[in-house]
């Protein structure tokens, strides 16, 4: 079946540490794969995107994520994590002919805090 | 601006009522969807449309009612069906980059 796994239901990280956020997804071919962020109360907004090319992507905020195809994998980094940066983290794939054409399947997020 | 406006923020239902929480798009997206979100279980998809006057069910459909009458707008309806209907409303469009927009989301309590 298809699926996003994100391992870390949730994560605590010291301000200026660094961020990792893991992502596993189990699909026939390539998906295309997304990050998304969302603070308490609010939607989700999009992070950093990969459809095909070089494998490590660039996002706002400083993020980035590496597509490992022999892993199955798409995991969000950050070098210097902020405090403004605590809030829930979403993994996706698709749309796609895998995911039904028009779904985006989500995985289950990764809730972020941040310490002083 | 351009973008997707739910509203309301805040709604409050009453046992056996049924209540609508609207979606707006000025992004000229063809596909429209509703997702509901639980503590701890990600988003589920309840229903979706790729064009007008046209929708599908999701995984979680039972319970809800949508139209789509025309592109800009998707709204959602919560039936008395739904017994638990208590979550935070997602509306999300895509457009031809295959990413999802989101709106601020509704915040739906049963009371």
């Amino acid at each position: 079946a298809q699926s996003v796994t994100q391992p870390d239901i949730h994560i605590t990280v010291s301000e200026g540490a660094s961020l990792e956020l893991r992502c596993n997804y189990s699909y026939g071919a390539t998906p295309y794969l997304f990050w998304y962020v969302q603070s308490p109360g609010q939607g989700l907004q999009l992070l950093l995107k990969y459809f095909s090319g070089d494998t490590l992507v660039q996002g706002i905020k400083g993020f980035e994520a590496e597509f490992k195809r022999s892993q199955s994998s798409f995991n969000l980094r950050k070098p210097s994590v902020h405090w403004s940066d605590a809030a829930e983290y979403f993994c996706a794939v698709g749309p796609s002919s895998n995911t039904g054409g028009f779904k985006t399947i989500f995985g289950a997020g990764t809730r972020l805090f941040v310490k002083a | 601006d351009g973008g997707i406006t739910q509203s309301p923020k805040y709604l409050f239902r009453k046992e056996g009522q049924n209540v609508t929480l609207s979606c707006e798009q000025n992004l000229n997206h063809d596909a429209m969807y509703w997702y509901r979100q639980d503590p701890g279980q990600g988003l589920r998809l309840i229903y979706y449309s790729q064009i007008v006057n046209d929708f599908q069910k999701g995984d979680i459909a039972e319970g809800y009612s949508v139209s789509r009458e025309k592109k800009e707008s998707f709204p959602l309806t919560v039936t008395s069906a739904q017994k638990n209907p208590t979550a935070f409303y997602l509306c999300a469009t895509q457009g031809g980059g295959t990413e999802a927009f989101f709106g601020q989301g509704t915040r739906l309590t049963v009371v």
